[in-house]
């Protein structure tokens, strides 16, 4: 079975520039999760989603940040104009609707200068 | 709300010696608890969860014990090895199907021999 995909994997970009990061979850998984990575900080969730449905964005930053699901399975996150301290990596995790483990992609590191 | 204390930030011990990394938690409900391991460069994998108190699950030789009296989760082992040189986070989540992970901020394991 495949596992959490995401690209890129990395990416740098100067302040104000805009990025998307794109996730593909474990198929037949139902919610779907964007955590935020500072460096040596454990992972903080930024939104989830079940299907299609926003459950949970309180800590998106909505002025900048962005997340879709449109058809219930792969994701977007987009953040349109970084800032230096948008530096971490951002990880995409999956869990099935009856589950309570979540299995987490590789990540993608964001280098803003 | 939620939150999870992990109170060291770096442990070094010498192979052979036993881990016990220390993890509290606090929650208004009665929650699940996680141990993820994360190697260099890798996604969290998942090590341990609980989901009854004063069960001890095992894994890897590693285990932790949930006590909802002082509402911590440490995780323990006997005896070290080098490959368990990682990061590991303390996560909880409540006891609903595709909640998200509160994670602590994580406590850094090096093994020398």
């Amino acid at each position: 079975e495949a596992g959490v995909t995401q690209s890129p994997r990395y990416a740098v970009l100067q302040e104000g520039q805009a990025v998307s990061f794109w996730c593909d979850p474990i198929s037949g998984h139902d919610t779907l999760y964007w955590y935020q990575q500072p460096r040596d900080q454990g992972p903080q969730l930024l939104v989830y989603f079940r299907d299609e449905a926003v459950i949970d964005n309180s800590q998106l930053p909505s002025d900048r940040f962005s997340a879709v699901r449109p058809k219930g399975t792969n994701s977007t996150l987009k953040i349109q104009s970084a800032k230096q301290g948008d530096t971490a990596t951002y990880l995409c995790a999956s869990s099935p609707d009856w589950g309570y483990e979540q299995y987490f992609g590789p990540g993608t590191r964001l280098t803003v200068l | 709300g939620d939150s999870v204390t992990q109170t060291e930030g770096l442990v070094t011990l010498t192979e052979g010696l036993p881990v016990m990394l220390n993890c509290t938690y606090q929650s208004t409900y009665s929650p699940f608890l996680f141990w993820y391991v994360q190697h260099l460069n890798e996604a969290p994998k998942l090590l341990l969860k609980s989901f009854t108190d004063n069960k001890r699950p095992e894994h890897q030789g590693f285990h932790a014990t949930l006590h909802k009296s002082s509402s911590s989760f440490h995780l323990q082992k006997s005896s070290a090895q080098l490959s368990d040189s990682a990061l590991y986070y303390c996560a909880l989540s409540d006891n609903n199907a595709g909640a998200k992970l509160t994670f602590g901020g994580g406590t850094r394991l090096t093994v020398r021999p």
